[in-house]
C-alpha cells in the first residue's frame, strides 16, 4: 500500500496562474483532508471531505476550491494564485474521520511569485 | 474560536538531556493526538489519549493527557539526534475536524 499520495512535490507559479494539487489514498479511508504548513503556524485546515460526495470549509478556506472525485481522491485548486499562498500542502485520511489517526501525503512544496 | 497553543516553539537540547512539550487547549478535547514531523518531511501519528488523567509511554517518550482534558505534555528522556524534529498535538473540533498545535521544534546538539 502507497498510503496517501500527492502530486507534485514542488511547484513554481506566478500570481494569478492556477493549479490543481493531487491527493490520493488507497487506504479505503472515508474522509480526507487539506491543510496548509506555513512556519510557526502549525498546521492549518482548508477544506475536509467527511466522506464521498461531501465536501466542507476548514479554517482557511478563501481563495481555494476542491473536489472529491472519488472515494479515493481529493484534489486542491487555486484559481488564481497569490504570493500569500506559498506554503506546504498537506493531504490527510483519515477511515471515518471522528477522532481517528490521520495520514500523511509526503506534502507539496509550493511557490508563488 | 477554538485555539491550541504549544510551548516552547524552539527547543536545543544537548544529546542525553531530558525535553518536555506542552499542549493547552481554549475548550475540553475529547482525544488528543501526538504527531512528529522530521525535517522536511510530514507528520506521523505518535499516539492517542482518550483518557482524563492518562499517561502511555513509548520507550523514552512519555505523554499525559490532563485532568480536564484541555491539556497534555510529551516528555523525552535522554533525547538522541533521531528525536530532532518538530513536535505536534491535535485535537478533534466538531465530529470531523481537527485542531493542530503551532508544534514545538526540537533540535539535539550532539
Amino acid at each position: 500500500n502507497a498510503g496517501v499520495t500527492q502530486t507534485p512535490k514542488f511547484q513554481v507559479l506566478k500570481t494569478g496562474q492556477s493549479m490543481t494539487l493531487q491527493c490520493a489514498q488507497d487506504m479505503n479511508h472515508n474522509s480526507m483532508y487539506w491543510y496548509r504548513q506555513d512556519p510557526g503556524m502549525g498546521l492549518r485546515l482548508i477544506y475536509y471531505s467527511a466522506s464521498e460526495g461531501t465536501t466542507d470549509k476548514g479554517e482557511v478556506p478563501n481563495g481555494y476550491n476542491v473536489s472529491r472525485l472519488n472515494k479515493r481522491e481529493f484534489s486542491l485548486r487555486l484559481e488564481s494564485a497569490a504570493p500569500s499562498q506559498t506554503s506546504v500542502y498537506f493531504c490527510a485520511s483519515t477511515g471515518t474521520g471522528k477522532g481517528e489517526t490521520q495520514y500523511f501525503g509526503p506534502g507539496t512544496r509550493l511557490l508563488v511569485l | 474560536g477554538q485555539q491550541v497553543m504549544q510551548i516552547p516553539q524552539y527547543q536545543h537540547v544537548q544529546e542525553g538531556e531530558d525535553f518536555t512539550t506542552y499542549c493547552n487547549s481554549s475548550t475540553t478535547l475529547s482525544n488528543i493526538q501526538w504527531y512528529k514531523q522530521r525535517p522536511g518531511g510530514h507528520p506521523v501519528f505518535l499516539i492517542q489519549l482518550v483518557k482524563s488523567g492518562e499517561v502511555k509511554k513509548q520507550k523514552r517518550l512519555t505523554f499525559q493527557f490532563g485532568e480536564a482534558k484541555k491539556n497534555s505534555s510529551l516528555h523525552i528522556t535522554a533525547t538522541q539526534t533521531t528525536d530532532v524534529g518538530t513536535y505536534f498535538c491535535a485535537g478533534p473540533v466538531g465530529t470531523y475536524k481537527y485542531i493542530f498545535g503551532t508544534g514545538t521544534r526540537l533540535k539535539v546538539l550532539a
